[in-house]
């Protein structure tokens, strides 16, 4: 069965840290990997997304992400972060069907 | 605003009363997908349709949640004899036809089951 696991429940970072949060997934077949990002009153959004190719996906407002498929990993990373990244971000992995995280809630504080 | 729309934004029922969401998607995706959502926890799916076809539905949670789309544009998720642990976020989703294209969410509908 799939599933996906996401460690860091809450993180709370100063502005310019750096970020990674860590997300691993379990599917033994080919697998389509996302990044979800759902800021405060606002609909889940997409961040980024891997397919194939390139393992090192960029997305938007500078994060980046890398499948490491020997790890079953998909880890987000932001070089620094800024009091507008304070949201709750999903992974998600699509297989033969769509898997969500449990999330993790960023606080960037000013 | 062409993004997916939902409707109601917000349900509160009794126990025991069926409630029905509605969910537009965006005009041109022929995918639509819905989810629920807890406190705390990620989007669950729960089942999705391929313009009218549904070709996943295993992942809804009892048989009392059905959901349709009959002309393969909007859809509907009912909620037969709500109980108080169906209290949740109820998220639509659309996507182009490949299982690569990006979902686009909806706003949600929450519902609450006093």
């Amino acid at each position: 069965a799939q599933s996906v696991s996401q460690h860091n429940h809450h993180v709370i970072l100063s502005e310019a840290a750096s970020l990674e949060l860590g997300c691993n997934y379990s599917y033994g077949g080919t697998v389509n990997l996302f990044w979800y990002v759902q800021y405060p009153g606002q609909h889940l959004q997409l961040l980024l997304k891997y397919f194939s190719g390139d393992p090192l996906v960029k997305g938007i407002k500078g994060f980046e992400a890398e499948f490491i498929k020997s790890k079953f990993s998909f880890n987000l990373r932001k070089p620094s972060v800024q009091w507008s990244d304070t949201a709750e971000y999903f992974c998600a992995v699509a297989g033969n069907q769509f898997y969500f995280g449990t999330g993790t809630s960023l606080t960037v504080i000013p | 605003d062409t993004g997916v729309s939902q409707n109601p934004r917000h349900k509160i029922t009794k126990r025991g009363q069926n409630v029905t969401f509605r969910c537009d998607p965006i005009s041109e995706h022929n995918r639509l997908y819905w989810y629920r959502q807890t406190l705390g926890q990620g989007p669950e799916f729960l089942t999705y349709f391929q313009n009218e076809a549904q070709l996943e539905k295993s992942r809804l949670l009892s048989d009392r949640f059905s959901a349709e789309r009959p002309k393969g544009s909007f859809s509907t998720l009912e909620i037969q004899r709500t109980e108080q642990g169906d209290s949740a976020m109820y998220l639509c989703a659309s996507s182009l036809n490949t299982p690569q294209e990006t979902q686009y969410f909806g706003p949600g509908t929450r519902l609450l089951v006093l």
